[in-house]
């Protein structure tokens, strides 16, 4: 079946400290992959997707490379801000399906 | 523009109560989606619609849940019987259709059952 597996949190960095939030996935045939991001008290919204092996997402210096060998979606950023901070959640549809199914989210802090 | 409006965006009921959720997509937005957050637990899928196809139930956790979308826009999610294990976040999001289109989410009903 279909499943997402997310680094749990919370996370808590320093401004401008490097960012990883790690997410595998199990699927049948070639998921397209997601993350969203929910800052606070704001509804979800996609942040990134790939929907093919090796393609890489960006959005807002976030991303995040689709690799199948590894079945991993991994999450990135150079340098965060106090603005980054939200729940993100990783995400995968698999072919054919009609929903998305997601990771169990994990809370980013950045302190100034 | 106008986002997914989900009403009330609080409620608390009685168990045994029934109550009805509702979601108001994007308009022009075939595809709508329900889905369950309870604490520390990922999103959990509970039903999809797409233009006038039959719905796919197959996350609907029992036969006390049930969803209706009329005219092919406004949802109502109802749960019959309510539980204390039902209290949680229910989100809906709505895409332009069923694939790579990006889901919206509204804010979410937080249901309490006490």
């Amino acid at each position: 079946g279909n499943s997402v597996t997310q680094m749990e949190g919370p996370v808590t960095l320093s401004e401008e400290a490097f960012l990883t939030i790690n997410c595998t996935y199990t699927a049948t045939g070639y998921p397209s992959l997601f993350w969203y991001v929910q800052y606070p008290g704001e509804g979800l919204q996609l942040l990134l997707k790939a929907t093919k092996a090796d393609d890489k997402g960006s959005n807002k210096g976030f991303e995040a490379t689709y690799r199948k060998e590894t079945t991993s979606f991994h999450l990135e950023k150079g340098s965060v801000q106090v603005s980054d901070s939200a729940v993100y959640f990783c995400a995968l549809r698999g072919t054919g399906a009609n929903n998305l199914f997601f990771g169990t989210g994990t809370r980013l802090t950045v302190i100034p | 523009g106008a986002g997914v409006s989900q009403s009330p965006s609080n409620k608390v009921t009685e168990k045994g109560k029934d109550v009805e959720l509702r979601c108001d997509p994007i308009s022009g937005h075939t595809a709508l989606y329900w889905y369950r957050q309870s604490l520390g637990q990922g999103l959990e899928f509970l039903i999809y619609f797409q233009g006038n196809s039959a719905p796919d139930k197959s996350g609907l956790p029992s036969d006390r849940f049930s969803a209706e979308r009329t005219g092919g826009s406004v949802s109502t999610l109802t749960i019959q019987r309510t539980q204390q294990e039902d209290s949680a976040v229910y989100l809906c999001a709505s895409s332009w259709d069923s694939y790579n289109s990006p889901l919206h989410f509204g804010n979410g009903t937080r249901l309490t059952v006490t």
